[in-house]
C-alpha cells in the first residue's frame, strides 16, 4: 500500500503570502494519480487537483499542483482568508487508495 | 449538478452491522464511468477509503477492513450502500459516500456513526 507522507504538519502564514505543501510516495504514483483536497471543520473533503497538476471544476487558478513519481507539491500563490484549511493529498493510482496525513495551513 | 446524500444510524452497538445508504441526485449512478466510493475520518486514523464499485461492476475493499465490508448499488433507487459488520469502537468515524472521476470529485456532508453499547 502507498504511504503518502505531508509536510509540514502546520504551515503558519499571512493572507497574501504564497504557501508551498508537500506529499511524498512510499514509491511512484502511476500516471501521477495524484490528488489535492481541502478540507474545513464541519465539512467534507473537497477536490483541488487531480492527475497532480490539473484544477477540478471552479478552482481558482491560485492553486496549482506539480510533481511526479514520488514528489508532488500544492502551491497556493496569494492565500486568501478562506484558504485557511486542512490540505490533504490522495493517490488514486492503485488500491487501497490512501491520503496522507494533512498539512493544516493556519493564519499567522 | 450531482448531490449525495448520506442516511443511517447515528448510533450502533459493538458486534452488530452498520447500514449506510448514499442517495444520488441531480444524475445516476449507472451513467458515464463513474465508480462509487465510501470513505471515513476518524481522529486517530483519519481519512480512510474503505471501497468503490462501478454500476455493473464487482466491489473492491481496503484489506484493513478485514472482509468486513460490504458495497452495493440500487440503480432502481439510485442509492450507494455500505454494510459493516463485526462493528468495535474503532469503526466510530464519520462516513462519507464520494463520485470517483478523476480524483473522488462529488462528496455528500457526511454522515456520523458513534459504535457504542
Amino acid at each position: 500500500e502507498y504511504v503518502l507522507t505531508q509536510s509540514p504538519g502546520t504551515l503558519s502564514l499571512s493572507p497574501g503570502e504564497r504557501a508551498t505543501l508537500s506529499c511524498r510516495a512510499s514509491e511512484s504514483v502511476g500516471r501521477n494519480h495524484l490528488a489535492w483536497l481541502q478540507q474545513k471543520p464541519g465539512q467534507a473533503p473537497r477536490l483541488l487537483i487531480y492527475a497532480a497538476s490539473s484544477r477540478a471544476t471552479g478552482i481558482p487558478d491560485r492553486f496549482s499542483g506539480s510533481g511526479s513519481g514520488t514528489d508532488f507539491t500544492l502551491t497556493i500563490s496569494r492565500l486568501e482568508p478562506e484558504d485557511f484549511a486542512v490540505y490533504y493529498c490522495q493517490q488514486y493510482a492503485n488500491t487501497p487508495y490512501t491520503f496522507g496525513q494533512g498539512t493544516k495551513l493556519e493564519i499567522k | 449538478q450531482v448531490q449525495l446524500q448520506e442516511s443511517g444510524p447515528g448510533l450502533v452497538k459493538p458486534s452488530e452491522t452498520l447500514s449506510l445508504i448514499c442517495t444520488v441526485s441531480g444524475g445516476s449512478v449507472s451513467s458515464g464511468n463513474f465508480f462509487w466510493s465510501w470513505i471515513r475520518q476518524s481522529p486517530g486514523k483519519g481519512l480512510e477509503w474503505i471501497g468503490d464499485m462501478y454500476y455493473n461492476g464487482r466491489p473492491q475493499y481496503n484489506p484493513s477492513l478485514n472482509n468486513r465490508a460490504s458495497i452495493s448499488i440500487d440503480m432502481s433507487r439510485n442509492q450507494v450502500s455500505l454494510k459493516v459488520k463485526s462493528l468495535t469502537a474503532a469503526d466510530t468515524a464519520v462516513y462519507y459516500c464520494a463520485r470517483e472521476d478523476y480524483g473522488l470529485d462529488v462528496w455528500g456532508q457526511g454522515t456520523t456513526v458513534i459504535v457504542s453499547s
